[in-house]
């Protein structure tokens, strides 16, 4: 079946530090990827998506792209903050098998120390 | 849009005790999900409404847990009786879908639930 295998935290970096977030999935057909973002006590957020192969998602300096090839969607930003320290989750949206649902990894922590 | 409202934010209630959690998807959405999270379980899907029907419920844990649709705009989630192990954080989401295609899942505040 569809999964998403991400690596497991917590990873905790200083500020202005490089992140990598590896993320891999195993899918059938065509499923569109996502990086949600989780900060503390509150529900999850959309961070980016790309919906087919060699698509670049990027929001707020963090960006992953949608590599066919190596089943890959790997998480980067080249200077994290403070700020960004929360759980990140990958995801698959598995369009054309099961009806749509997302199919989540078990997250990785971030923590940016100052 | 107010975006995915859930009620209550927190619950703490006894063993054996009915709980019910509420959703309002946002507006023209027509497909949403209720998830729990745990720490070690992480997120897991325990069903999905398509158009208000329920789609694939096979994450649902065990019998004293339903989930009701009854319309586009509202969604319950009901544990009869609820147990310790019930804790956890439930969230809900809702996107929109088209044939084969959706928009990403927007995701509620959550429920935070102990039941001691």
């Amino acid at each position: 079946g569809n999964s998403v295998t991400q690596m497991e935290g917590p990873v905790t970096l200083s500020e202005e530090a490089f992140l990598t977030i590896n993320c891999t999935y195993t899918a059938t057909g065509y499923p569109s990827l996502f990086w949600y973002v989780q900060y503390p006590g509150e529900g999850l957020q959309l961070l980016l998506k790309a919906t087919k192969a060699d698509d670049k998602g990027s929001n707020k300096g963090f960006e992953a792209t949608y590599r066919k090839e190596t089943t890959s969607f790997h998480l980067e930003k080249g200077s994290v903050q403070v700020s960004d320290s929360a759980v990140y989750f990958c995801a698959l949206s598995d369009y054309g098998g099961s009806q749509g649902n997302l199919i989540f990894g078990k997250g990785t922590k971030l923590s940016v120390k100052p | 849009d107010a975006g995915v409202i859930q009620s209550p934010r927190h619950e703490v209630t006894e063993m054996g005790q009915e709980v019910t959690l509420r959703c309002k998807p946002i507006s023209g959405h027509n497909s949403l999900f209720w998830y729990r999270q745990t720490m070690m379980r992480g997120l897991e899907l325990l069903i999905y409404f398509n158009n208000n029907v329920p789609i694939d419920d096979s994450g649902m844990p065990e019998d004293r847990f339903s989930a009701k649709m009854p319309n586009a705009s509202f969604s319950t989630l009901k544990i009869q009786p609820s147990e310790p192990r019930d804790s956890a954080v439930y969230f809900c989401a809702s996107s929109f879908r088209t044939g084969l295609k959706s928009t990403e899942a927007f995701f509620g505040q959550g429920t935070r639930l102990t039941v001691v």
